[in-house]
């Protein structure tokens, strides 16, 4: 069975940093991209970011370029989101998904909030 | 303003069939794969449909998928009330190099 575990969410501050992570079972991880998706509190499904399955190739969208990083280790089965410079319009819950001709497998979220 | 064009909310009869609409262009929906996901209240999305019209493994059949030129469609049959959720369609835009969602429509079983 596929699962997904997103951790690291919290309360930061405004202009502060969170790393998310994902902890992938059930597959072989290596063998597919992964992405990152977000939902503001009340609002629809928006793309983050994705990353190849060797990890050699990063996308962003374009709210997010130049603050967040996503990468991934393969020998831990496990993906990663760095997210600086956050402000109120990255408060989410972040989704990490399975990318296969559209995302085939969601993780439970985890919820990011930015506050002071 | 989403991109791709959803209904804000739909509603139909327990047993009854519902249709639910994406309205996009020829850089998105047009000249790539459609997919769909179901989100219940407080849950994680899920996939409905990939590839325009392929369900995994587990969907039922009562859903189903579409595509014509640059619209697509999500059919759900005998509907019940478990089937109350916000439903999302997604697609690659080549021109915005970047994945789209739609803005969510919201079904109502009545």
């Amino acid at each position: 069975e596929v699962q997904l575990v997103e951790s690291g969410g919290g309360l930061v501050q405004p202009g502060g940093s969170l790393r998310l992570s994902c902890a992938a079972s059930g597959f072989t991880f290596s063998s597919y991209a992964m992405h990152w998706v977000r939902q503001a509190p009340g609002k629809g499904l928006e793309y983050v970011s994705a990353i190849s399955r060797s990890g050699g190739s990063t996308y962003y969208a374009n709210s997010v370029k130049g603050r967040f990083t996503i990468s991934r280790d393969n020998s831990k089965n496990t993906m990663y989101l760095q997210m600086g410079s956050l402000g109120a319009e990255d408060m989410a819950v972040y989704y990490c998904a399975v990318y296969s001709s559209g995302y085939r497998h969601w993780g439970q979220g985890t919820l990011v909030t930015v506050s002071s | 303003q989403s991109v791709l064009t959803q209904p804000p909310s739909v509603s139909a009869a327990p047993g009854q069939k519902v249709t639910i609409s994406c309205s996009g262009s020829s850089s998105n929906i047009g000249n790539n794969f459609v997919s769909w996901y179901q989100q219940l209240p407080g849950s994680a999305p899920k996939a409905l449909i990939y590839e325009n019209n392929k369900r995994p493994s587990g969907i039922p059949d009562r859903f189903s998928g579409s595509k014509s030129g640059t619209s697509a469609t999500l059919g759900i049959t005998g509907l019940q009330t478990g089937d109350e959720a916000h439903y999302y369609c997604e697609t690659w835009d080549s021109s915005l190099s970047t994945v789209l969602f739609g803005g969510g429509t919201k079904l109502t079983v009545l």
